[in-house]
Formats: structure tokens, sequence, C-alpha cells
């Protein structure tokens, strides 16, 4: 399997764009994962999906942020408008199960923003 | 909420010799996972513990989980440079939280050849 696929590795930015971060979820499983890593606040989880639901968003720092998962391949985490301290490592991650499963994480999206 | 607490925070060894890294939770422990990242990659899974006492290996790291002290560690024995990176813990919540992983800090291990 090609494990949790994330796109664009690399992105900058001007502070008031719109930010849209993608992920695809290794087959066959039913939760996806959106996380934040900063080095003032560590991995910290935004929002997760179950069966392609969002099921809490409590993580989600503000409206400006919104993620969607249309189909059960992929899921988008977005910025509107971004500032600069959305500057991160934004990870995606996908589990078979919720409880005693396995986090696969992608290799994250570094978000500059300017 | 919970929080891990990872010591030490960095770590500079030189290859060949063990080390030990700490993962302190400021509440009841009902698993722990470990991670590992390399700069500019995702976190790769290393071990899940289950319960009080569990130990597991895996090459040369080995992991316990002790629910009493709320507190597992990470042993790496006759480290070589390959073992460098960040180690991340992560607990799970309680009940039907128990997949909303909250993570350490992190702990910077360096290896010198």
């Amino acid at each position: 399997d090609a494990g949790v696929i994330q796109s664009p590795r690399h992105e900058v930015t001007e502070m008031g764009q719109e930010v849209t971060l993608r992920c695809k979820p290794i087959s066959g499983h039913d939760y996806l994962f959106w996380y934040r890593q900063t080095m003032m606040r560590g991995l910290e989880l935004l929002i997760y999906f179950n069966n392609n639901v969002p099921i809490d968003d409590s993580g989600m720092p503000e409206d400006r942020f919104s993620a969607k998962m249309p189909n059960a391949s992929f899921s988008t985490l977005k910025i509107q408008p971004s500032e600069p301290r959305d500057s991160a490592v934004y990870f995606c991650a996908s589990s078979l199960g919720w409880e005693r499963e396995t986090q696969y994480f992608g290799p994250g999206t570094r978000l500059l923003v300017l | 909420s919970q929080e891990l607490e990872q010591s030490p925070q960095s770590l500079i060894v030189q290859e060949g010799k063990n080390l030990t890294i700490n993962c302190t939770s400021s509440k009841t422990l009902y698993g722990l996972y470990w991670y590992k990242q390399k700069y500019g990659e995702g976190l790769i899974f290393l071990m899940m513990l289950q319960k009080g006492g569990e130990e597991k290996s895996h090459e040369k790291i080995t992991a316990k989980l002790d629910e009493k002290k709320q507190q597992s560690s990470l042993h790496i024995t006759a480290s070589q440079p390959s073992h460098a990176g960040i180690y991340l813990c992560g607990a799970p919540g309680v009940g039907t939280s128990y997949g909303k992983l909250t993570f350490g800090q992190g702990t910077i291990l360096t290896v010198h050849p």
C-alpha cells in the first residue's frame, strides 16, 4: 500500500489567500484525522472523520478552518483567509478502526504564510 | 485535559550507547503509542502498549508501560545513527474518546557515529 498521501508537500502563500491541503487515506481505513504541528503547541488534533462524516471538530482553531471528506479516498483541509500564525506542518492520518488501532501518518504539508 | 511530558527534551549520545526516553502522563494511561519522526517526514509508528506492565520490543527498541506511575519508557540498546530523530509518545483518550490522541512535545535524539 502507498500509505497516506498528502499534497502539496510544501506551500508558501501570502496572508489573506486561501489554502487547500489534500489527503488520500490508506484504502479501507474508516477513520481520517487532521493534525497540526508547531514548535509552540506540538502536535494537535484538529478534526477527525468516520466513514466520511466529520465527528469531532473541537480542535479546529477558528472558523477560517474547514475540512471535508467527499468520499472515502479524499479529504481536504481549507484555510480561508490564511494568516501568518497558521504556518505549521499539517498532517493527515488514517486508521482502520477507533479503539486500539494504529493511526498511520502522511508525510505532512509544510505551510508558510507570509 | 491530559498532558504528556517527555524527558529528556533532547539527547545526544555516542553510537553504541544505550538510552532511555520517558513519557509521563498527568492522568491515567489507557494505552500508549510511540512514534518516530524525521525532519520533513511524517510520523512512523513504532509500538503500541495497551495495558499496564506490558513490554514490547522491535529490533533494538523496547517500550514499557507502567500504569501505576502513569509513565512509559522507550529504551534503545546499542544506538545507531539510524535511530536519530524525534520520538513522540501519544496517549489515547478515555472511553469513547480513545482515538483522540494527545501527544508529548517530543524528544530529539542525536546519535554521533
